[in-house]
């Protein structure tokens, strides 16, 4: 399908370890967001992409999170020195264009869900 | 501070009843309000969305929200619920690029 797209699906690992998680945006899309989603919680916004412009990254809760798009599409979300609290499940969603977020509706990846150990 | 809550964590409805999903937010202005589906192991999906003009918004899968001011209030509802609705509903909100969502609504439907 034309979805965002979000790979692992599933990663465990152990605590201290990097991780790095990976959203294909919808091939055109040029606002592209990450999402925290943690157990009862709902979606804590992390960081956002829209073309060129710097990344808005004041929802990244620690110097440990941090992501990059590269050629403005593929992004990739690494966690270094992982910790129990960053177990969650990180969403993914692309959208036309940035600005408003009425502009152009958010679409979701199915996530990546993460457990450290 | 802008926020959005909605009060219910978990509700159980029977099969063919009529549902309604409460959602308040608070922002300083008119927010843009988001309704979303989450299914199991699924990103969300978005049902139906708010900017202005009509207050009574219709959205995918039979479901409709009502905007209503004076109570910070966008509800989401249905006539009848149907087995496939058993989901988490998330509630939105956004005014720049940011959306602010909800703690969600797990939906359980009883045959």
């Amino acid at each position: 399908g034309a979805g965002v797209s979000q790979s692992p699906s599933n990663k465990v690992t152990e605590k201290g370890k990097d991780v790095e998680l990976r959203c294909d945006p919808i091939s055109g899309h040029t606002a592209l967001y990450w999402y925290r989603q943690s157990l009862g919680q709902g979606l804590e916004f992390l960081i956002y992409f829209q073309g060129n412009s710097a990344p808005d990254k004041s929802g990244l809760p620690s110097d440990r999170f941090s992501a990059e798009r590269t050629g403005g599409s593929v992004s990739t979300l690494t966690i270094q020195r992982t910790q129990q609290e960053d177990s969650a499940v990180y969403l993914c969603a692309s959208s036309l264009s940035g600005g408003p977020v009425f502009d152009q509706p958010q679409h979701f990846g199915d996530g990546t869900r993460l457990s450290i150990l | 501070a802008q926020s959005v809550t909605q009060p219910d964590i978990h509700i159980t409805v029977s099969e063919g009843a009529s549902l309604e999903l409460r959602c308040n937010y608070s922002y300083g202005a008119t927010p843009y309000l988001f309704w979303y589906v989450q299914s199991p192991g699924q990103g969300l999906q978005l049902l139906l969305k708010y900017f202005s003009g009509d207050t009574l918004v219709q959205g995918i899968k039979g479901f409709e929200a009502e905007f209503k001011r004076s109570q910070s209030s966008f509800n989401l509802r249905k006539p009848s619920v149907h087995w496939s609705d058993a989901a988490e509903y998330f509630c939105a909100g956004g005014a720049t690029n940011k959306l602010i969502f909800g703690t969600g609504t797990l939906l359980a439907v009883q045959p």
